[in-house]
This record gives C-alpha cells, sequence and structure tokens, in this order.
C-alpha cells in the first residue's frame, strides 16, 4: 500500500543537541512537507518542497533544515537553534504543489520531547 | 493574512445526534477548503475537499458545506457513532499562498458518548 512512513515516531533531545526525522513517501508524489502541531494550535508549516533539490522555508523555518536529494525521501532536521522544539511533527505530501483538487496525504507523525 | 478559527474547540454529544462543526476563514479568495479527521496522537486523514466553485462534498454520513461569501464551512455529521470522536480540522488553501500552502484551523474535539 502507498503512503507516508515517519519516524521514529517518538524521540527524547537533550539540549544543543541536533536530531532528524525521517519523512519517506511510495505515491510518487512531487511535493512535500513538514508541519509543527502544538496543543491548542493549528498545524504551522515549517519547510515545503516542489521537486527534488529545490525547497522553500514556511511560516516557522528558522531553527530548522530539510533536504529533498530524492523525490521519496524529505528529512527534518531540528537543530539546537530551534528554542522550543518540543511539539508533534507531521509530514505530508501531494501530487504537486499546484492550486486545485491536491489531497494531502499524511504521516503518522512524530513526537519530540526535550528533556 | 488568511486566518483559519474552528468553534468551539471540544463538543460532546451522545451517540445518534446530528451535529454541526464550524469553520471560518478571513480571506474568501480560496482554491479549496479541507476537512480533515485526527485521531489521538496520529497524522490527519483528509475526509473531503470543497473546490471554490462547489457549494458542498458528501462522502457517507458526512457533508461539507462552503459559502465563500460569508467565509464559513461547515462538516454535517449525521447519526453521530463514538467511532468519530476525534478531533477533526479544516485547512483552506487560498489563491496567493506559497507553494500550495494550507491554513489550518485549530480544530474541533469531538466526543461521542454511547
Amino acid at each position: 500500500d502507498g503512503g507516508i512512513t515517519q519516524s521514529p515516531k517518538y524521540l527524547f533531545r537533550k539540549e544543543g543537541q541536533n536530531v532528524t526525522l525521517s519523512c519517506e513517501q511510495n505515491l510518487n508524489h512531487d511535493a512535500m512537507y513538514w508541519y509543527r502541531q502544538d496543543p491548542g494550535q493549528g498545524l504551522r508549516l515549517i519547510y515545503y518542497s516542489q521537486i527534488v533539490n529545490d525547497f522553500q522555508k514556511g511560516d516557522i523555518a528558522e531553527g530548522y533544515s530539510v533536504s529533498r536529494e530524492k523525490k521519496e525521501s524529505f528529512p527534518l532536521t531540528v537543530t539546537s537553534a530551534q528554542k522550543n522544539p518540543t511539539a508533534f511533527y507531521l509530514c505530508a505530501s501531494s501530487k504537486d504543489v499546484l492550486p486545485g483538487a491536491n489531497v494531502l496525504t499524511f504521516g503518522a507523525g512524530s513526537r519530540l520531547t526535550v528533556l | 493574512k488568511q486566518e483559519v478559527t474552528q468553534i468551539p474547540a471540544a463538543l460532546s454529544v451522545p451517540e445518534g445526534e446530528n451535529l454541526v462543526l464550524n469553520c471560518s476563514f478571513t480571506d474568501s479568495a480560496i482554491y479549496n477548503l479541507q476537512w480533515f479527521r485526527q485521531d489521538p496522537g496520529k497524522g490527519l486523514t483528509s475526509l473531503l475537499l470543497i473546490q471554490s466553485s462547489q457549494r458542498e462534498q458528501t462522502s457517507g454520513r458526512l457533508n461539507a458545506s462552503l459559502d465563500k461569501s460569508s467565509g464559513r464551512s461547515t462538516l454535517y455529521i449525521a447519526a453521530s457513532q463514538p467511532g468519530d470522536s476525534a478531533t477533526y480540522l479544516c485547512a483552506s488553501h487560498t489563491l496567493y499562498n506559497q507553494g500550495g500552502k494550507l491554513i489550518f484551523g485549530q480544530g474541533t474535539e469531538l466526543s461521542v458518548k454511547p
């Protein structure tokens, strides 16, 4: 079955450490996204990528970095510069980023906790 | 800048009741509006997508409507069941969003009691 796989499901980080969240899709989607979800708030866009080797900042990109070396993969690194990284991180993909009938497919999420 | 609001933040109803979840948005220049379901600790599942030219979409017991002029969308759930308990989020895709970005509401947490 096609879908999006995020790993790990739970991750604990000490302050000052960088951590990388994995996102892999086998849907042959061109566009991929990273969202952050905090309690009582809607999802906020961190980064998105329309095509391999290209990505754009979203609303809250500071303290995060991404890469898109393969169509199937869009890893997110939470760096030590991110002051409040404890959150639920969601990866999504869509066939493309053109507006219209694009339905986003989401992964199951990764919960990051800073100790 | 588009803002999406969902009220109430939480709703509890007895099983079998018909219910309506509300979503309002400030910018009516939208391409589409989507409704998602999120179970605790899980990702989002797309329920319905309404294009800007459409008034409503239906899937089983779910019916979503869109009124761009008033900046409102509603999700109607008929004959609610305990399995419908989840958080429901709406998201708009506006004409001027960078790169297909969706703007999400905060969600309504629905609890259907047996």
